[in-house]
């Protein structure tokens, strides 16, 4: 069973700084089946990022995606106020299919 | 423009039943990928179930046995069938559609719903 192990669990940081936030996979997977998701409080995940690398639609260019392997980053290069959340990485596993989230990273004002 | 709407949740007792619905507008719940993910309190998103567009269905083995996921194409809905309850069940319930892009075969979960509730405590 892949593992995905998400860190740090918890970032603060202020807003308009950089943020970095790992997901790490306990076996290689394909990055064409890594997403992230950022989830408000009281809210539904959102997608951000899906294939390790390729933004959604409607998602800002502060958002960037890369890795491969078993290491991913989701790198948020100017924090806005709507991105003091929580964020997610999730993989699709094709036998016998199935989802798999991270922990999540909560990233918050410091 | 695409929207899910999730109901059905509630409070039940351990070893109850309930069935949510999850109603879709903006596409064809037949011909996609649709999947249910909950949120105990608190906690982080966890996978509970899937179907495909073929209609073959796939469950977490936290649930396998006891949910039962299907399709209504009159009515463009989904539903989960959850039986004997128990109380690690509580949590949010979201559907979501899933994307797979056949060009380069990404799979990601695009569209979702806001979420029901479901409290299973006596």
């Amino acid at each position: 069973e892949i593992v995905l192990t998400q860190s740090p669990g918890t970032l603060a940081l202020s807003p308009g700084e950089r943020a970095t936030l790992s997901c790490r996979a306990s076996q290689s997977v394909n990055s064409n089946y890594l997403a992230w998701y950022r989830q408000k409080p009281g809210q539904a995940p959102r997608l951000l990022i899906y294939a390790a690398s390729s933004r959604a639609a409607g998602i800002p260019d502060r958002f960037s995606g890369s890795g491969s392997g078993t290491d991913f980053t989701l790198t948020i290069s100017r924090l806005e106020p709507e991105d003091f959340a929580v964020f997610y990485c999730q993989l699709y596993v094709t036998s016998p299919p199935r989802l798999t989230f991270g922990g999540g990273t909560k990233v918050e004002i410091k | 423009d695409v929207q899910l709407v999730e109901s059905g949740g509630g409070l039940i007792q351990p070893g109850g039943s309930l069935r949510l619905s999850c109603a879709a507008s903006g596409f064809t719940v037949n011909t996609n990928y649709m999947t249910w993910v909950r949120q105990a309190p608190g906690q982080g998103l966890e996978w509970v179930s899937m179907i495909f567009s073929g209609g073959d269905t796939y469950y977490a083995d936290s649930v396998k046995g006891r949910f039962s996921l299907s399709r209504d194409k009159s009515t463009n809905a989904l539903s989960l069938q959850m039986n004997s309850l128990r109380p690690d069940d509580t949590g949010v319930y979201f559907c979501a559609r899933v994307v797979v892009r056949l060009r380069d075969l990404t799979f990601s979960l695009d569209d979702w719903g806001r979420g029901t509730l479901v409290t299973v405590s006596s």
